[in-house]
């Protein structure tokens, strides 16, 4: 039983390029979640999405941060134009339902991707 | 704004002491979830406690919750070197869409 997987684990870019990350969830998990985080820092939300949509991008920057959930195919966090402000750890998460509910749920997280902008 | 804060920010004990580690938090929640992250790895999620409990175990770990306070613990007992990690506690915001909100963790040493 897979977990939550990610890749690359490690991505270096100089500033101005693109990064995409990829984040497949567990096996029947339809809820993705992408956090960020900086060094001695907690976990930032950025986005919540389902399959082919965005629920939550509170927590997205509003410029050069998109993301999706395609029906077939990982999840892909894209950074356009990157700065170094945008160095850090990217960790998705998934559950099999949405977490604030009731019912409440897990989130299981991947090994996290290390972006790293020169 | 920042919902979970842990308290200590970094705690150092000898093998086989007891770990106590605190958060508080700011609204109401839905529940409240522990995780440990060791050094430059992913997050292992812990345990979840709802917001209609008030104490949970599992293993050596023991969670409180006081919603009137606002705040939990995590316990853990007879603690080994292999729990050296930072713990991070996250709350799921009543109302909230299904984010965790994270506060900034507790950095745990265990000297053998």
């Amino acid at each position: 039983n897979a977990g939550v997987m990610q890749n690359p684990r490690h991505l270096v870019r100089r500033r101005g390029q693109e990064a995409r990350l990829r984040c497949s969830p567990m096996k029947g998990h339809s809820h993705v979640y992408w956090y960020r985080q900086l060094p001695e820092e907690g976990l930032k939300f950025m986005v919540y999405l389902q399959k082919e949509n965005i629920i939550d991008e509170s927590g997205m920057p509003k410029e050069r941060f998109s993301a999706e959930f395609p029906k077939e195919g990982p999840s892909i966090l894209r950074i356009q134009q990157v700065v170094r402000g945008d160095s850090a750890a990217y960790f998705c998460a998934s559950s099999p339902f949405q977490t604030s509910g009731t019912s409440g749920g897990t989130q299981y997280f991947g090994p996290g991707t290390r972006l790293t902008v020169l | 704004s920042q919902q979970g804060e842990e308290d200590p920010q970094a705690l150092s004990i000898q093998e086989g002491e007891n770990a106590t580690m605190n958060c508080s938090y700011k609204t109401s929640i839905n529940n409240l979830q522990w995780y440990r992250q060791n050094s430059g790895r992913g997050l292992v999620h812990l345990i979840l406690i709802r917001s209609n409990e008030r104490e949970k175990h599992s293993g050596r770990l023991r969670v409180t919750l006081d919603t009137s306070k606002k705040s939990s613990s995590l316990l853990i007992t007879a603690s080994r070197a292999a729990d050296t990690a930072s713990y991070f506690c996250a709350t799921a915001p009543l109302g909230g869409q299904g984010n965790l909100i994270f506060g900034k963790g507790t950095k745990l040493s265990v000297k053998p």
